[in-house]
């Protein structure tokens, strides 16, 4: 069984700090994706990262996928309290069509 | 809207009961996944519909069951309800690599 570890499970930072948040596994993935949720909604794709060592770029946030293709990080630059929400990892294994393993999440909270 | 409809969006039974959960997926979409989200466990893939047929089966209970129709809606069956059961529930469709989900059910046993 694949499993997606996430780091750290809560995040309470003040308006304009920076933060990195990690998504670790002992498996290979061929794309990680990442998703945030907020309250009473369901998750909403943020990005999908394909190529070990991809750096994608989604105005603040910066998500980069491990050479090894077994870990992603999330980092936001100057957070800003519209980024309060659940943020969710989810891995697409080696064979194809198979559903999406998810991580347990890292909800962030930013205090104005 | 994702395009992704979840009906009903709260759902409070009493245990024993069985309940049916209804999902339509974006125009297109032939895939269905549902998945089950508890604050202890995270996002649980419960089960897959591709066209109409079974695709992949996750950590769904027997007492738990779904079916896709020829117009693509999806259900979500679950019965003999116990306390542990209530969590949202989720289901996505997906064209691609990225999944669109629903706003979820979210389901009470009491």
């Amino acid at each position: 069984t694949q499993l997606l570890e996430q780091s750290p499970q809560f995040l309470s930072i003040q308006e304009g700090e920076n933060l990195t948040v990690y998504c670790n596994s002992s498996s290979v993935f061929s794309s990680l994706q990442w998703y945030r949720q907020e309250p009473g909604e369901g998750p909403v794709l943020l990005v999908t990262v394909v190529t070990g060592g991809e750096v994608k770029k989604l105005k603040r946030l910066t998500f980069q996928f491990g050479d090894a293709r077994k870990d992603s990080s999330l980092h936001i630059t100057a957070a800003q309290p519209g980024d309060t929400g659940l943020y969710l990892c989810a891995g697409a294994g080696l064979s194809g069509n198979t559903p999406l393993v998810f991580g347990k999440g890292t909800r962030l909270s930013v205090i104005a | 809207d994702s395009g992704v409809t979840q009906t009903p969006k709260h759902l409070i039974t009493a245990t024993g009961q069985r309940v049916t959960l209804r999902c339509s997926p974006r125009s297109g979409d032939l895939s269905v996944y549902w998945y089950q989200q508890s604050l202890d466990q995270g996002l649980q893939f419960l089960i897959q519909y591709y066209n109409g047929e079974e695709r992949a089966k996750g950590n769904i209970l027997e007492r738990f069951s779904a079916q896709q129709f020829p117009d693509l809606h999806s259900e979500l069956n679950l019965s003999s309800l116990e306390l542990g059961d209530s969590a949202l529930y989720f289901c996505a469709s997906s064209v691609g690599m990225g999944y669109t989900f629903g706003s979820g059910t979210r389901l009470t046993v009491v």
